[in-house]
């Protein structure tokens, strides 16, 4: 199994520039999860989805990012324009289904804006 | 609502010596818990779960018991080596599906 597939692994943008994150989960799985990583907040849960429906996004910070789940095997995260402070690791993660399965992780993101 | 809390770091450990890590929660109803690993630059892996009370989760020499009446999952090694050296998250999660993550402690073990 490939495991959760994260790219890019390492984005330089500057502010105001559009930035799109790229996840594919585990195949099989029915729940992906994006989480953000600093060393300020720690982990963050941003958004998840559940057969690629979005089912809670109050994690999200802003109207800045968005999310989407096209299909099973693919989705998105999109920081629009974006923000020195949205520096960060960006997770992706996906599980067999909500509830208490275990999650498994992509190697994440790491974003810088300048 | 539900949280965790760990025990600040950095620890740091002489090889082959005891490692606890303390982890305590807060949740209603039947949680599960995790223990996650990070090595620098990598993502987390999942090192060790519980599912419910009195389970005791266990890998790579590291354990951890659920336990309901401390609400506690403390994570333990006899015998640490230094490639044991990355940040450690303690996690829980309940029927909703989140992923409660306490705020990590970094382990470094000296040679």
């Amino acid at each position: 199994d490939a495991g959760v597939i994260q790219s890019p692994r390492h984005e330089v943008t500057e502010m105001g520039q559009e930035v799109t994150l790229r996840c594919k989960p585990i195949s099989g799985h029915n729940s992906l999860f994006w989480y953000r990583q600093t060393m300020m907040r720690g982990l963050e849960l941003l958004i998840y989805f559940n057969n690629n429906v979005p089912i809670d996004d109050s994690g999200m910070p802003e109207d800045r990012f968005s999310a989407k789940m096209p299909n099973a095997s693919f989705s998105t995260l999109k920081i629009q324009p974006s923000e020195p402070r949205d520096s960060a690791v960006y997770f992706c993660a996906s599980s067999h289904s909500t509830g208490t399965d275990t999650q498994y992780f992509g190697p994440g993101t790491r974003l810088t804006v300048l | 609502g539900n949280s965790v809390t760990q025990m600040e770091g950095p620890v740091t450990l002489s090889e082959e010596a005891f490692l606890t890590i303390n982890c305590t929660y807060t949740a209603t109803g039947y949680p599960s818990l995790f223990w996650y690993v990070q090595y620098p630059g990598e993502g987390l892996q999942l090192l060790l779960k519980a599912t419910k009370a009195d389970d005791k989760g266990s890998n790579k020499g590291f354990e951890a018991t659920y336990r309901k009446e401390t609400t506690s999952f403390h994570l333990e090694k006899g015998s640490v080596q230094v490639s044991d050296s990355a940040v450690y998250f303690c996690a829980l999660t309940s029927n909703t599906g989140k992923l409660i993550f306490g705020q990590g402690t970094t382990l470094q073990v000296k040679p």
